[in-house]
């Protein structure tokens, strides 16, 4: 079965740190898509990335970057020289395609991030 | 272009009322979705539509309605709501067999 796991409840860093928040998920299926979502203090959620089970590259997106490895079945994000701002729950999250019933999300509980300044 | 809206972005109700939550969209998008989040927990999803006059079951419908008469709008009804009930729900909008969902503002509902 589909399952997304975020082992890290909550992270808390002082500002300028890097920080990791780790994403594992199970799949059975060879297509299938990686995200993740901010939601900050106000509630909202935020799209920050998908990325598709055919490609392995890393993306770099200012001071974020996503380390996506099939090997170990990860998806982790990375916040280099984090900013108070970035304090948010994040959610990773996997879809597969269902014949029409489109792609439908698996969320992991979230980490919740905490940048002191 | 406002993207997904809800409301309303607050709601208390007694054990046993019954009441909508409205979202619509104007980007056009065939499919919709209702997510619930709980403390602690991710989304789960409720109940989705890929287009007009489709709708089905997601993993946690119990308690819930919903019907699509337009592209635009996918209300959500509680017919007898319960204090399990109680959390914030989501409303997400995307291109059908597209994977990335966009979502609504959410409406916090407490039931009493």
């Amino acid at each position: 079965a589909q399952k997304v796991t975020q082992a890290q409840t909550e992270i808390s860093v002082v500002e300028k740190e890097d920080v990791t928040l780790d994403c594992v998920y199970e799949t059975r299926d060879t297509t299938y898509y990686l995200f993740w979502y901010k939601q900050p203090p106000s509630g909202e959620l935020v799209f920050l990335i998908r990325r598709n089970s055919f490609d392995e590259q890393n993306e770099i997106s200012g001071r974020y970057s996503w380390n996506f490895q099939k090997s170990t079945s990860s998806f982790n994000f990375t916040i280099t020289a984090s900013q108070v701002v970035d304090s948010a729950v994040y959610f990773c999250a996997l879809s597969e395609f269902q014949m029409d019933s489109n792609y439908q999300l698996i969320w992991g509980a979230g980490t919740k991030l905490i940048i002191k300044p | 272009n406002a993207g997904v809206t809800q409301t309303p972005k607050f709601q208390v109700l007694k054990t046993g009322q019954s009441m909508t939550l409205q979202c619509a969209q104007d980007m056009n998008h065939e499919y919709m979705s209702w997510y619930r989040q709980d403390p602690g927990m991710g989304l789960r999803l409720i109940h989705y539509s890929v287009g007009a006059g489709i709708t089905d079951q997601g993993e946690v419908p119990n308690g819930y309605n919903v019907s699509r008469s337009t592209t635009e709008d996918f209300p959500l009804r509680l017919l007898s709501a319960a204090p399990s009930q109680t959390s914030v729900y989501f409303c997400a909008s995307g291109q059908r067999n597209t994977d990335t969902q966009y979502f609504g503002p959410g409406t916090r509902l407490t039931v009493l």
